[in-house]
């Protein structure tokens, strides 16, 4: 998955908790990504960051936060999870992040709200 | 919103036959994207095509490109029960900036 690792793997929650899923990545890629994914929506872009510290909205970002301290993780965090946020959250990376570059995807969080 | 969206939907075939699936796009790109996701897996990067091209390949692969229909076909071709996966488009375009977005994708389960 290259070099990309998210954590936790799988995770249960109640409503109301916080949660926040790390991506860590070995590729010193400029652009990082958190999707999510949706039987019938594909993948939908959550928030995206194109460097340290800078980080902007995507898609479906109402509910998300996301922080960027290091080049080689990416945190995203549900400050209050709903049962509507129960998905698969996947994160990606990209050299460039233009639309020609390749994006590489790590193995996926999936994350039950109860 | 969903920029892409593939048909159909599913896709059942045998093993040596091919598969094609088509994905329909609503404003104008730039370049559009192919991947394939294998179950409880990342998306992987299959093959790009530029706006200006019209036809593509790598190894069992043939993507085309039509932009007047906006629309793109995956052809894969002596399909191996080992393509077995979920496939998506992904297409940018002015009103996306630079972010890619992704269709729902097509499942397609070949039979050995």
């Amino acid at each position: 998955d290259a070099g990309i690792t998210q954590s936790p793997r799988h995770k249960v929650t109640e409503t109301g908790t916080p949660v926040t899923l790390r991506c860590h990545q070995t590729e010193n890629h400029r652009y990082m990504y958190w999707y999510r994914q949706d039987p019938g929506h594909g993948l939908r872009l959550i928030h995206y960051s194109y460097g340290v510290k800078d980080t902007d909205k995507g898609e479906v970002s109402d509910g998300y936060s996301v922080s960027r301290s290091k080049t080689e993780d990416f945190l995203l965090t549900l400050e209050s999870a709903t049962s509507s946020q129960t998905s698969v959250y996947f994160c990606a990376i990209s050299l460039q992040g233009t639309s020609t570059d390749t994006q590489y995807f790590g193995p996926g969080t999936r994350l039950t709200v109860l | 919103s969903q920029q892409g969206e593939e048909d159909p939907q599913a896709l059942s075939i045998q093993e040596g036959e091919n598969a094609t699936m088509n994905c329909s796009y609503k404003t104008s790109i730039n370049n559009l994207q192919w991947y394939r996701q294998n179950s409880g897996r990342g998306l992987v990067h299959l093959i790009l095509i530029r706006s200006n091209e019209r036809e593509k390949h790598s190894g069992r692969l043939r993507v085309t490109l039509d932009t007047s229909k906006k629309s793109s076909s995956l052809l894969i071709t002596a399909s191996r029960a080992a393509d077995t996966a979920s496939y998506f488009c992904a297409t940018d375009g002015m009103e996306y900036g630079n972010k890619l977005v992704f269709g729902a994708g097509t499942i397609l389960r070949v039979k050995s």
